[in-house]
């Protein structure tokens, strides 16, 4: 049930970009994004509602694709700030009950 | 203006104390959740109360009680704490059940020495 993220963990050099995946193997009513810089409290980025919207914050935007059952964080032009792990969340029924992927570790480098 | 807040932020107490945890969110929000990190990063869901009411309680050792005053506050007591207690554990808030963002304490990081 827990959705799968993937890459596990990703390298950039500042100004590149980075997408990340999290897929689940069931139907979704939503996805949410967070991420967590070490030694903090993760922090939310944004959620999507199942309709295949995508969403933006800052340049950072995320898609979800109903039928795949899949949604992607997309990382432009990444910053130095930008690093840290990133989760998703999924929510599969009315219980509302969040799901956590294992997340995934972006490092920027200069 | 702290919105979730999470007292206190380090623990380090010996196996077989009783401890407790205190969170308390100015939100007014009506969801409140305990999520245990271990050194892997996973986000583990211990406990989640909507107004008051427990609504989800995850496979956790009885050890682990929660208690809620109010909706803007909940505890979490630990009794006769083990070695495998020891990770971080956060606090969270949401404005409702439902497709709504959480916002989280800064953390308690738990040491069972």
């Amino acid at each position: 049930q827990q959705p799968v993220q993937s890459p596990q963990a990703v390298i950039l050099r500042e100004g590149e970009d980075a997408v990340i995946n999290c897929s689940s193997s069931k139907a979704l009513y939503s996805v949410h994004w967070y991420r967590q810089k070490h030694g903090e409290a993760p922090v939310f980025l944004m959620i999507l509602l199942k309709g295949g919207e995508q969403k933006g914050h800052e340049k950072i935007s995320a898609s979800f694709n109903e039928k795949k059952q899949q949604s992607s964080l997309y990382l432009t032009a990444s910053q130095l700030s930008y690093s840290g792990t990133y989760f998703c969340g999924t929510i599969m029924d009315s219980n509302y009950q969040l799901i956590w992927g294992a997340g995934t570790k972006l490092i920027i480098k200069p | 203006d702290t919105a979730v807040s999470q007292t206190p932020k380090y623990l380090v107490t010996q196996m077989g104390n009783d401890k407790s945890i205190k969170c308390e969110q100015n939100l007014g929000h009506d969801t409140m959740y305990w999520y245990k990190q271990d050194s892997k990063k996973f986000l583990k869901i211990m406990f989640s109360y909507n107004n008051k009411e427990l609504i989800i309680n995850e496979t956790v050792p009885n050890r682990f009680s929660p208690k809620s005053p109010d909706k803007a506050h909940l505890n979490l007591h630990i009794n006769s704490l083990e070695l495998g207690d020891s990770a971080v554990y956060f606090c969270a808030s949401s404005q409702t059940l439902g497709n709504y963002g959480y916002t989280f304490g800064s953390g308690t990081r738990l040491t069972v020495v």
